[in-house]
């Protein structure tokens, strides 16, 4: 079945550093990829998406691009904030060869970002 | 913009209670994800209707039910329930047959079973 795999453990840095976020996956078919951020006490957030190889989305400073080759979708930000302090997940969802979705998102294991003023 | 309305925001049972969560999706929006969030986890897939049908299953136990109503507001029924039940429970909604599947989330019901 479809998978996700993020980075494990917590990530702490001081404001202004640079922020990387691995994400790979498993699937079948053509899956579109998402990443969501979850601030405490809150529900899910969409942060940005992409839905074929080479898209690139981006929102908030945030970019990631989809991967086909290397099956990744790596989430970057060149200048993290305090207020980007929150849980990261990376998603899919599976779709067919005509890119109609089959629905449901499968999450990684997420990661808590901490920034440092 | 309207968003995703669940509630209660917060529940709180005892073991081998029964508990409802209810869900309203965003106006329009035909397809409705319920997703179970335990503690210091990532979120779990149950359920999902569209059209007032189920269109997908996933690790949902034999106790809990759902269904989706004629307005598209959804509800989750939890019977018998047991400790390992207490999670975040978040319902999202979509519009099917969208090229790519973006789901809105609700802010999620607490649901805590002593």
């Amino acid at each position: 079945g479809d998978s996700v795999t993020q980075m494990e453990g917590p990530v702490t840095l001081s404001e202004e550093a640079f922020l990387t976020i691995n994400c790979t996956y498993t699937a079948t078919g053509y899956p579109s990829l998402f990443w969501y951020v979850q601030y405490p006490g809150e529900g899910l957030q969409l942060l940005l998406k992409a839905t074929k190889a080479d898209d690139k989305g981006s929102n908030k400073g945030f970019e990631a691009t989809y991967r086909k080759e290397t099956t990744s979708f790596h989430l970057e930000k060149g200048s993290v904030q305090v207020s980007d302090s929150a849980v990261y997940f990376c998603a899919l969802s599976g779709s067919n060869a005509g890119g109609t979705s089959y629905g449901k998102l499968t999450f990684g294991q997420g990661t808590i970002l901490t920034v440092h003023p | 913009a309207a968003g995703v309305i669940q509630s209660p925001r917060h529940l709180i049972k005892e073991k081998r209670e029964t508990a409802t969560l209810k869900c309203y999706p965003i106006p329009r929006h035909d397809t409705v994800y319920w997703y179970q969030q335990g503690p210091g986890q990532d979120p779990q897939f149950l359920i999902s209707f569209y059209e007032k049908m189920q269109s997908d299953k996933g690790s949902i136990p034999d106790r809990f039910s759902a269904q989706q109503f004629s307005d598209y507001h959804s509800e989750l029924n939890m019977s018998s329930l047991e400790l390992g039940d207490s999670a975040l429970y978040f319902c999202a909604s979509s519009r099917w047959g969208r090229i790519y599947n973006e789901q809105f989330f609700g802010p999620g019901t607490r649901l805590t079973v002593l």
